[in-house]
Formats: structure tokens, sequence, C-alpha cells
């Protein structure tokens, strides 16, 4: 497609149940990002991958959550036993360039909903 | 304090005014400055790139960089109903072949009224 696409793109979750969301970014992009917005605030970066390395791990706020491109293209973020901090609309970015100050092109979010 | 400030409004104006969006910063590694526009429901959208210090125009928008004061504006002239959005200051270092992880401020929610 044109643009990053994400699904679901609305998630509702009982606490403690595990999700997984799905990012597919502008064919060729080489570069991934996961970010996390919460509600009324600006994003937040959790994670980065280089085609299929993840290269930046430091934003990940627990190790409940968990990020994975094994193909150098589609990525899943991955959050288990989900708690209602986690709720926030998690955007996914791609971009052609590797080195800094690379535009980056966003899909429109999965909202995630913990209740 | 945050790495990135900015005033969240919200900011109401009427059609046709001047807008005036502001972002300041701490951490003088910061190269690279954006200015990203939200819509309800929508991702992020790249709407301004600037590299170091200097202005940049584009259309009916220009983007400032001050890197001596760590500030960063955002002019809008003619202001339109369609520019309704949340606007968003992003900020990056250069990390050479570490991605360009981006530092986003709390995003400025803008209105302007027919």
């Amino acid at each position: 497609g044109a643009g990053v696409s994400q699904s679901p793109r609305y998630k509702v979750a009982k606490r403690g149940q595990d999700v997984a969301l799905r990012c597919d970014p502008i064919s060729g992009h080489v570069s991934l990002f996961w970010y996390q917005q919460a509600l009324g605030q600006g994003p937040e970066f959790l994670t980065y991958f280089q085609n299929e390395a993840q290269l930046d791990k430091s934003g990940l706020p627990s190790d409940r959550f968990f990020a994975e491109r094994p193909e150098g293209s589609v990525s899943t973020l991955k959050i288990q036993r989900t708690q209602q901090e986690d709720s926030a609309v998690y955007l996914c970015a791609s971009s052609s360039n590797t080195g800094g100050g690379e535009k980056l092109f966003f899909g429109s979010g999965t909202q995630l909903s913990v209740l | 304090q945050k790495e990135v400030e900015q005033d969240p409004g919200p900011l109401s104006v009427p059609e046709g005014a001047i807008v005036s969006l502001n972002c300041t910063y701490s951490n003088s590694a910061f190269q690279y400055f954006m200015w990203y526009r939200q819509y309800s429901r929508k991702g992020p959208e790249l709407l301004m790139y600037t590299y170091s210090s200097g202005n940049k125009e584009d259309g009916r928008f220009t983007a400032q960089v001050d890197k001596s004061s760590k500030y960063i504006s955002l002019f809008i002239r003619d202001s339109q109903p369609s520019d309704s959005a949340t606007y968003l200051c992003a900020m990056s270092p250069f990390l050479y072949n570490q991605g360009g992880k981006l530092i986003f401020g709390q995003g400025t929610e803008l209105s302007v009224k027919p």
C-alpha cells in the first residue's frame, strides 16, 4: 500500500490478557519505529528496527512489551499481561533512511483500551 | 523536566489569523527539528523539516530554529479551518546508523474558527 498500515484499529482487552499489534510499513522502508501516545500527550519512543535487527529498545516500559520484525518488513508489538496503564494509542512509523534526521511516516495507530 | 516543552493550549483563533506555535528544548545535541500535524484519530503527518538553525518557508507555513536559545517556532499565515489539528514539535540528535529516534513535545491543539 501507499502508507503505513496498522491493525487492528481498535483493541479492547481485559486486564491480564495478551495482545498483538501489527504494523505494515511502506514497502522498501528499512527503518521501523514503535511509539506510544497517551491521551493528550506527544508520542513517546518505544523501539527501533533497522531491517530485522532491533537496534534500540530503550523505550519499552517493561519486560511485558516485546517487538519483532523477523523478515525486515512487517512488525508486531506484543504486550503480555496487559495493565490499565498500557491503555494508549500505539503508533508505527517507517523511514527509508538509516541515519539521523530521518523523515518518519506514521500509521493511524492502534487504540488499545485495557479494562 | 522534559527534554522538549510545548504549550498544550488549546489555542483558538479566527480564520485568517497568524498562528505562532513554539517549543523549547534542553538537549543541545538536537540537530533535526520537525513539525508534525495530527488530526483526530490519525497518525502524525510531517509538515516541516529543518536541519540546524535558520528559517524554512513552505506556502503558508514558516519554521524557525534558534539553537542558541534552544527555541523553535512554527508560524501559520492566513489560517484556515482545515488547519484545526494538534501540532507536535519533534527533535532528533544526529545518531549515525542508529536511526532517527524523535523526541516529541506534548502537542498544541489548534482550532481555527470560520
